[in-house]
């Protein structure tokens, strides 16, 4: 079945640093859909990327999808305290799956003050 | 935006006891809506589907007979957890998908509950 790989599991920075997310998905996506979980909460969309090779920004975010719709990044410029979370991206595989998602595993981004 | 309530929010019963959960869709109608398991610091687990006025389908490994899914209405789905033991001790969450008339599937955006944390002794 789909697969989809996260990495890295952990990530610590310093407040300030910039912090990166991969997903890789075993199969070609129809769309890939990025979360956020803050400790305790539960996850809150993100954005949802459709296209080949998109690149949308939301402030200090910025997320891309690979040309070949298989790989997608989340990329955080200078963090703060408030990005503390895990960040989870989910894939959606298309057809008659009824918009069922496959998650990866989550990165869990601390940021120190 | 789209409002998904879970209930209870949190849940603590006895070993061999039934639990329900309820998710509804409080501004939007939800022909579909989706179960999740989630253990600490792991990913979420989709448990099934569920989907208006017919069966649930079930990811492998999940016993249907023991999770329980209704989907009685547009706006209301129900995870009846049977005979719950201590290793069901999880985070559940619902998720329900707000399908936009006129758009395609892929579209669709799912939209999850806060989630409900079942403690079994």
């Amino acid at each position: 079945g789909q697969q989809v790989m996260q990495i890295p599991q952990y990530q610590h920075v310093q407040e300030g640093e910039d912090f990166t997310t991969y997903c890789n998905s075993s199969t070609t996506l129809s769309n890939i859909q990025w979360y956020k979980q803050r400790p305790g909460g539960h996850p809150v969309f993100l954005i949802q990327l459709v296209k080949s090779g998109e690149v949308k920004k939301q402030k200090r975010l910025t997320f891309q999808f690979g040309e070949a719709k298989k790989n997608s990044s989340l990329h955080i410029t200078a963090t703060q305290t408030t990005d503390v979370g895990t960040y989870f991206c989910a894939g959606y595989a298309g057809g008659t799956s009824y918009g069922k998602l496959t998650f990866g595993q989550g990165t869990i981004l601390t940021v120190h003050p | 935006g789209a409002v998904v309530s879970q209930h209870p929010s949190w849940v603590i019963c006895k070993s061999g006891t039934s639990v329900k959960i309820e998710c509804r869709s409080l501004d939007f109608q939800a022909t579909t809506m989706f179960w999740y398991r989630q253990f600490p610091k792991q990913s979420l687990m989709l448990m099934a589907t569920s989907n208006e006025g017919s069966k649930a389908t079930y990811e492998q490994g999940v016993e249907k007979d023991k999770f329980l899914i209704n989907h009685a209405s547009l706006t209301l789905s129900t995870l009846t957890v049977t005979s719950a033991h201590p290793e069901d001790s999880s985070f559940y969450i619902c998720s329900a998908r707000d399908r936009a008339s006129g758009r395609a599937v892929f579209a669709d955006t799912q939209y999850f509950g806060p989630g409900t944390r079942l403690t079994v002794l």
